[in-house]
């Protein structure tokens, strides 16, 4: 099993450009979790998915979409990237809540210029 | 909302000593969580605690929930070099899907 994979690992883009991030899980999990990390602030959670089809907002969800259309999948969107959106981005996955283990991918480095 | 504070946000060990780093919740959590990121890596989950004054220990780490589940520390005895990383406390609220994460603490070793 690959576990949690995320593509791409490091992005640059120029403010106001698009792009999306996909993360994928292999184990059947029903809940995926998209975070971002910055220095001395923890990960912050952006949107939430509880299952296929479903979407919620995190902690900090402004500037981003997402979108949940396979169990597998978990997409984040920016539709128009700002320098506060360099970040480095985590998908995580979790079967249920009652287990609540997550499951991190290994990361999205994202550059906004 | 829900807001995990640990301390230090720093901890400078050096090779062979213990240490202890905290975690406290403004909320009662159903349940406490820890992972562990390497530098340049991503979050790995330790361990969770779910019950009030639960102790848990992983060789050289002990891990413990205090009694009214708003605060949790994790000490490591004899610090080796494995041990750099940033530590992560995690909690979930009553009937909460989110996990909310405490700011960590990065640990470093002196050997």
């Amino acid at each position: 099993n690959a576990g949690v994979t995320q593509t791409p690992k490091f992005r640059v883009l120029k403010t106001g450009q698009s792009m999306t991030l996909l993360c994928a899980q292999d184990m059947n999990h029903e809940y995926m979790y998209w975070y971002r990390q910055d220095p001395g602030m923890g990960l912050r959670l952006i949107h939430y998915s509880v299952g296929e089809g479903t979407t919620a907002k995190g902690e900090v969800p402004d500037g981003y979409n997402v979108s949940r259309l396979k169990k597998q999948n978990f997409l984040l969107g920016l539709e128009s990237a700002a320098p506060s959106q360099t970040s480095v981005y985590f998908c995580a996955s979790s079967y249920w809540v009652a287990e609540e283990t997550q499951y991190f991918g290994p990361g999205t480095r994202l550059l906004v210029l | 909302g829900q807001q995990v504070m640990q301390i230090p946000q720093y901890q400078h060990v050096q090779e062979g000593e213990d240490f202890t780093t905290y975690c406290n919740s403004s909320t009662t959590l159903s349940n406490i969580q820890w992972y562990k990121q390497r530098p340049g890596g991503h979050p790995v989950f330790l361990i969770q605690l779910v019950k009030s004054g639960e102790v848990k220990k992983q060789k050289r780490l002990t891990f413990q929930f205090g009694e009214a589940k708003k605060n949790s520390s994790l000490h490591i005895t004899a610090t080796q070099t494995t041990d750099v990383g940033t530590y992560f406390c995690a909690g979930h609220g009553s009937n909460d899907y989110k996990l909310s994460f405490g700011a960590g603490t990065t640990v470093t070793v002196r050997a």
